[in-house]
C-alpha cells in the first residue's frame, strides 16, 4: 500500500473486554513496531519485530499485551481484559529492510476503555 | 539496551527565534540519530537524521549536530515560524536491524 494503515482507526470498549489491533505494513518493509502514546506524552515503546528474529517484546506493560506478526507482514496488537488506564492511541510504524532505521508511522488507533 | 534523554520538556520561542532541543544516549555503539515531528493530531514524521561519520548535518531552517565523545546530539532550527510548532522526538539506534529508541519528547511552541 501507499502506507503504514492501521485499523481500526477508532475504537471504544468496556473495561474487561479484550481487544485486537491491526496494523498493515508497507510492502516489503521487514522491521516493525508498535508504540502507545497517551494524550500529551512521548511514545511508550511496547513490540518490536524485525524479519524472521524473535520479537523485542521488553515494552509490553503486562502479560495482557501480546503481538503477533503473520507472514512477516500484518501484525495484531492484543490487549486482553481491558483496563481504563489502556486508553490511549496506539501506533505502529514500519521500515525498510536495508535500511532498519526510517520509521514510517500509521496514523494509530485511539482506544478508549470505559 | 539505549536510554536517550531530551531536554528541554517544552521550549516556547518568537517567532523569528531559534530553538534547540538536546539529547543525550548511552549506548557508544549507536550511530544513527534521527529526529521527528508530531504535528497535533498527527502521526510523527522523519524531518532530519543524523550518522555516526559526520558532525552535522543541515537542510534549509534545521540542522543536527552530533558529539560522539559526549554522546549528545541537538537539533537547530533557526527563523522559527509558527507551523515549526510540534512535539519534536529524537531517537538512537546501532543501525540496521536494531530498535530505535525514542527519546520523551519536546513540545515547541512559536509565539507571534
Amino acid at each position: 500500500g501507499a502506507g503504514v494503515s492501521q485499523s481500526p482507526s477508532n475504537k471504544v470498549t468496556e473495561k474487561g473486554k479484550d481487544v485486537e489491533l491491526r496494523c498493515d505494513p508497507i510492502s516489503g518493509h521487514t522491521a516493525l513496531y508498535w508504540y502507545r502514546q497517551s494524550l500529551g506524552q512521548g511514545l511508550e515503546f511496547l513490540i518490536y519485530f524485525q524479519g524472521n528474529s524473535a520479537p523485542d517484546k521488553s515494552g509490553l506493560p503486562s502479560d495482557r499485551f501480546s503481538a503477533e506478526r503473520t507472514g512477516g507482514s500484518v501484525s495484531t496488537l492484543t490487549i486482553q481484559r481491558t483496563q481504563q488506564e489502556d486508553s490511549a492511541v496506539y501506533l505502529c510504524a514500519s521500515s525498510e529492510s536495508n535500511s532498519g532505521e526510517k520509521l514510517f508511522f500509521g496514523s494509530g488507533t485511539q482506544l478508549s476503555v470505559l | 539496551g539505549e536510554n536517550v534523554e531530551q531536554h528541554p520538556s517544552t521550549l516556547s520561542v518568537q517567532e523569528g527565534d531559534s530553538a534547540v532541543i538536546k539529547c543525550t544516549y548511552s549506548d557508544s555503539a549507536s550511530n544513527y540519530f534521527p529526529w521527528y515531528k508530531q504535528e497535533l493530531g498527527k502521526r510523527p514524521q522523519l524531518i532530519i537524521d543524523i550518522r555516526s561519520n559526520v558532525g552535522e548535518k543541515k537542510d534549509q531552517r534545521i540542522a543536527v549536530t552530533l558529539n560522539k565523545t559526549a554522546k549528545h546530539f541537538s537539533l537547530h532550527i533557526t527563523e522559527t515560524q509558527p507551523e515549526d510548532s510540534a512535539v519534536y522526538f529524537c531517537a538512537a539506534s546501532k543501525g540496521r536491524g536494531n530498535k530505535l529508541t525514542f527519546g520523551t519528547g519536546t513540545q515547541l511552541k512559536v509565539e507571534l
